[in-house]
């Protein structure tokens, strides 16, 4: 089945200053790679996404970029601000089905003012 | 538009006690899910369901059951609560077929003791 690896799990970035996180996947049937945000007690809500027929993707201060000869993708965060604080989750889908989904373990990102 | 609606939002059981996590949306997504976030473990996927008469197992069913009557309702039931199952219980939904992204709930944080 599909393994999708996140690093780092923790990071500390001054306001201001440029976030990234990165994540590996293991089946090369993925198509879809979607980005969720996790804020303090509540559900994760996804910011951004990718299909397998782009290379890169952006919104305001968040992009997104694929690789998918390497099997990664990362996301960027530029111009850090403190509401950026939360947990951060990619995750992996193949066009077979949503239950073949595979989330990342999350990036804990903590926005220093 | 609510989107996706959990309830409760906190409960503690005792041990060998049963009870009903609700789930409901509003946007007539075919595809509905239940997943639980432990530290350090990410989201792992529970039960499934593609439209309604229609479930089937993730990762970790045991212990739980689900039933889906109608396109809008997907509860959770624990049929006989262990301390193994204190987590923090996620329902989400999407479209069926289609590469999206999922909504969540907010959430439900389950404590068994």
């Amino acid at each position: 089945g599909e393994n999708v690896e996140q690093h780092p799990s923790t990071l500390s970035v001054q306001e201001g200053d440029s976030a990234v996180i990165k994540c590996t996947y293991s089946d090369s049937a993925s198509n879809y790679f979607p980005w969720y945000k996790q804020e303090l007690g509540k559900g994760p809500q996804l910011i951004i996404d990718i299909r397998s027929n782009v290379g890169e993707k952006k919104d305001q201060r968040i992009a997104v970029t694929l690789n998918k000869t390497a099997k990664h993708f990362s996301l960027h965060i530029t111009e850090t601000q403190p509401e950026d604080s939360a947990v951060y989750f990619c995750a992996a889908m193949p066009s077979g089905g949503y239950q073949k989904v595979t989330f990342g373990t999350g990036t804990k990102l903590q926005v220093i003012p | 538009n609510a989107g996706v609606t959990q309830t409760p939002k906190f409960q503690v059981l005792k041990t060998g006690q049963s009870m009903t996590l609700q789930c409901a949306q509003d946007m007539n997504h075919e595809y509905m899910s239940w997943y639980r976030q432990d530290p350090g473990m990410g989201l792992r996927l529970i039960h499934y369901s593609v439209g309604a008469g229609i479930t089937d197992q993730g990762e970790v069913p045991n212990g739980y059951n689900v039933s889906r009557s109608t396109t809008e309702d997907f509860p959770l039931r624990l049929l006989s609560a262990a301390p193994s199952q204190t987590s923090v219980y996620f329902c989400a939904s999407s479209y069926q077929g289609r590469l999206y992204g999922y909504t969540f709930g907010s959430g439900t944080r389950l404590t068994v003791v």
